[in-house]
């Protein structure tokens, strides 16, 4: 699992797009975390392998499992979202989650 | 519910030493999950556990480590002896079956340094 750009900075109010990509196209399901400096995750959304996208608030989420592919769009990005996001590939029926290495994300005021 | 709950937050101890990491999953999870996150290797599976019962320990990554689960709201994972390599932050996290959500909660973590 990789998720590209490694880290990325952005002025308050921008919309932005974070990527992650597998190989298997036989996953059961895709999770998107945010992760906070010194804490855990925390789960942002989960889309079966049968669903294209899950949307909560500013956060959608879409999985393209053809090609390998998973983004997660934030509208209209504030400070406050400055962490960093990692996707997690479900295999074995979803039990086992493979990690990418994230995304750090700051939002500059 | 207060969540995933780990303890310590924070170890610190000499190589050599046996440390036990201890986690209370959220009650009624029946998935218990332990990961190990360092720079180098990000975000590693070690072991997870269906209703008290190890059921893949594949990731655990030598003899030195063990887990335990001896009911549903309470593990431990022990490492002896340890060694300076073994210093990372220590994730346990729960979740609720495998049909539908398969949303997994996770702890705060234990820092462990191994000098």
């Amino acid at each position: 699992v990789t998720q590209i750009p490694a880290a990325l900075s952005v002025p308050e109010g921008e919309n932005l797009v974070l990527n992650c990509s597998f190989t298997d196209s036989a996953i059961y399901n895709l999770q998107w975390f945010r992760q906070d400096p010194g804490k855990g995750l925390t789960s942002l959304l989960l889309i079966q392998s049968s669903q294209r996208e899950q949307t909560s608030g500013r956060l959608n989420a879409s999985l393209d499992k053809s090609s390998g592919r998973s983004t997660l769009y934030i509208a209209a990005s504030q400070p406050g979202d400055s962490a960093t996001y990692l996707c997690a590939v479900g295999e074995n029926y979803g039990q086992n989650f493979v990690f990418g290495p994230g995304t750090r994300l700051s939002v500059l005021p | 519910d207060a969540g995933v709950i780990q303890s310590p937050r924070h170890e610190v101890t000499e190589m050599g030493q046996e440390v036990t990491l201890r986690c209370k999953p959220i009650s009624g999870h029946d998935y218990l999950f332990w990961y190990r996150q360092t720079m180098m290797r990000g975000l590693e599976l070690l072991i997870y556990f269906n209703n008290n019962v190890p059921i893949d320990d594949s990731g655990m990554p030598e003899d030195r480590f063990s887990a335990k689960m001896p009911n549903a709201s309470f593990s431990t994972l022990k490492i002896q002896p340890s060694e300076p390599r073994d210093s990372a932050v220590y994730f346990c996290a729960s979740s609720l079956g495998h049909r539908g959500a398969n949303i997994q909660y996770f702890g705060a973590g234990t820092r462990l340094s191994v000098l």
